[in-house]
């Protein structure tokens, strides 16, 4: 089985600081995904990265930055953390380019700005 | 860019009777469609998905249709059980764009004993 791990599953940070959230997988996957999950919104995506040192902007990257320099590991970066960055992020991994892999999920990350 | 709605958010049905999720997407070249399911504290587990080249796919009492005229997409499941009880998620991806998944809302479900 992938595992994908985050390394905390709650985060309480104070408003301006930069976060960290880090994740691993361990299946030598080449696609990696941040997402945030809110009430009512669904999954909505970060930034994800499909190879070492690339990355791509999702549908809300404003406010954050990301990080691969080793293929297992993707980090997500709240560079001033502000209140409504308070939310649950998810880490993924997937093989693969082509089509029909779905992703494995990591166990989440509750961050709350304060 | 790729939009995906999905209907409704809260669904409540007996045990025993079916349940029905659906949701449109906005790119005719998405070509993937997962659904996930996640329980209470616990991360979204791929559950059943299916490819722009099938209408339809079974897995014991879950099903998912395609109609991709309409860009629509369903989850049936049936014989509803307690356990079945969870937030359910779809998406849709598009091959040429890194396999990243827009996610649909998510449809919390829950079934009454």
């Amino acid at each position: 089985d992938v595992k994908v791990t985050q390394s905390s599953r709650y985060l309480v940070k104070r408003t301006g600081e930069k976060v960290f959230l880090e994740c691993v997988q361990d299946m030598d996957h080449e696609n990696m995904f941040w997402y945030r999950q809110d009430p009512g919104l669904g999954l909505r995506l970060i930034y994800f990265s499909y190879d070492v040192k690339m990355k791509e902007k999702g549908d809300i990257p404003e406010g954050y930055s990301v990080s691969r320099e080793k293929k297992e590991r993707f980090s997500l970066i709240l560079e001033s953390a502000s209140t409504n960055q308070t939310s649950m992020y998810l880490c993924a991994s997937r093989r693969g380019r082509g089509v029909g892999y779905g992703y494995t999920f990591g166990s989440g990350t509750r961050l709350t700005v304060v | 860019g790729e939009n995906v709605e999905q209907h409704p958010s809260t669904l409540s049905v007996q045990e025993g009777d079916s349940a029905v999720i659906k949701c449109t997407y906005s790119d005719s070249a998405s070509n993937y469609f997962p659904w996930y399911k996640q329980e209470l504290g616990k991360r979204p587990q791929l559950i059943i998905d299916i490819r722009s080249n099938v209408g339809e796919k079974k897995d014991q009492r879950i099903a998912v249709t395609l109609n991709k005229t309409a860009k629509h997409f369903s989850l049936h499941i049936t014989e509803t059980q307690p356990e079945d009880s969870a937030v359910y998620f779809c998406a849709a991806s598009i091959n040429n764009q890194g396999g990243k998944l827009i996610f649909g809302q998510g449809t919390e479900l829950s079934v009454k004993p």
